[in-house]
């Protein structure tokens, strides 16, 4: 079975600091991770996916095997980055499973 | 610009009267999703389509059924809401030609009551 972990339900941080988001998972197979996001009365969108390697909005997350992880780290926090993020994992059938999510808030 | 729309965005229905929730697309895409998410939780697929066929959670309670009757459309039906059925409903599309980067709607928050 699969399963992703997000430690932090609430993560705070100032403006202009570095943020990371932990996700952790567990999966028998190769996995593909991705991250989405949520901001406020937005749908759930796709913020990167780690066969892409892209950095989007400044935000980079590396893909872990050794330690199961995929986190999410952005070196200065900007208010408009104040959202929800869950971590997701894609089977080999290309289903996915979410976090619990994790809620940033950005303060100035 | 191409995306995925439900109707309606909010929905009210009373204990134990069926409802049905829409989702429609314009990618194209042929696989279709639906999820249910809970106040404060991930959200869990509940089953999907990948063209015509379905394909059940093993544990998507049988009150819920489904129906896609072009690729267009795909519903969401309760048969019998409960109390515990309040959530947002999202549905999802993707397609080999992405990788199967879902693509999501803006939700259809149900409130039972």
């Amino acid at each position: 079975a699969q399963r992703v972990t997000q430690p932090e339900k609430l993560l705070s941080v100032f403006k202009g600091a570095p943020v990371e988001l932990k996700c952790n998972y567990s999966y028998s197979g190769s996995p593909e991770l991705f991250w989405y996001v949520q901001y406020s009365r937005q749908r759930l969108q796709l913020l990167l996916r780690h066969i892409s390697r892209e950095s989007i909005k400044g935000f980079t997350a590396d893909l872990n095997k050794g330690e199961t992880s995929f986190h999410l780290k952005k070196p200065f926090a900007q208010e408009e980055d104040s959202a929800m993020y869950y971590c997701a994992l894609m089977n080999a059938g290309n289903m996915l499973t979410f976090g619990g999510g994790t809620r940033l808030m950005v303060k100035p | 610009d191409a995306m995925v729309i439900q109707n309606p965005r909010y929905q009210v229905t009373q204990f134990g009267k069926p409802v049905t929730l829409s989702c429609s697309q314009t990618l194209n895409h042929n696989v279709m999703y639906w999820y249910q998410q809970k106040s404060s939780q991930a959200p869990k697929l509940l089953f999907h389509y990948y063209d015509k066929d379905f394909n059940n959670e093993a544990d998507t309670p049988d009150n819920f059924q489904s129906r896609r009757p072009n690729t267009s459309f795909c519903f969401l039906d309760i048969r019998s809401p409960g109390l515990g059925d309040a959530a947002m409903y999202l549905c999802a599309t993707s397609t080999r030609q992405d990788n199967y980067e879902q693509y999501f709607g803006p939700g259809t928050r149900l409130t039972v009551t």
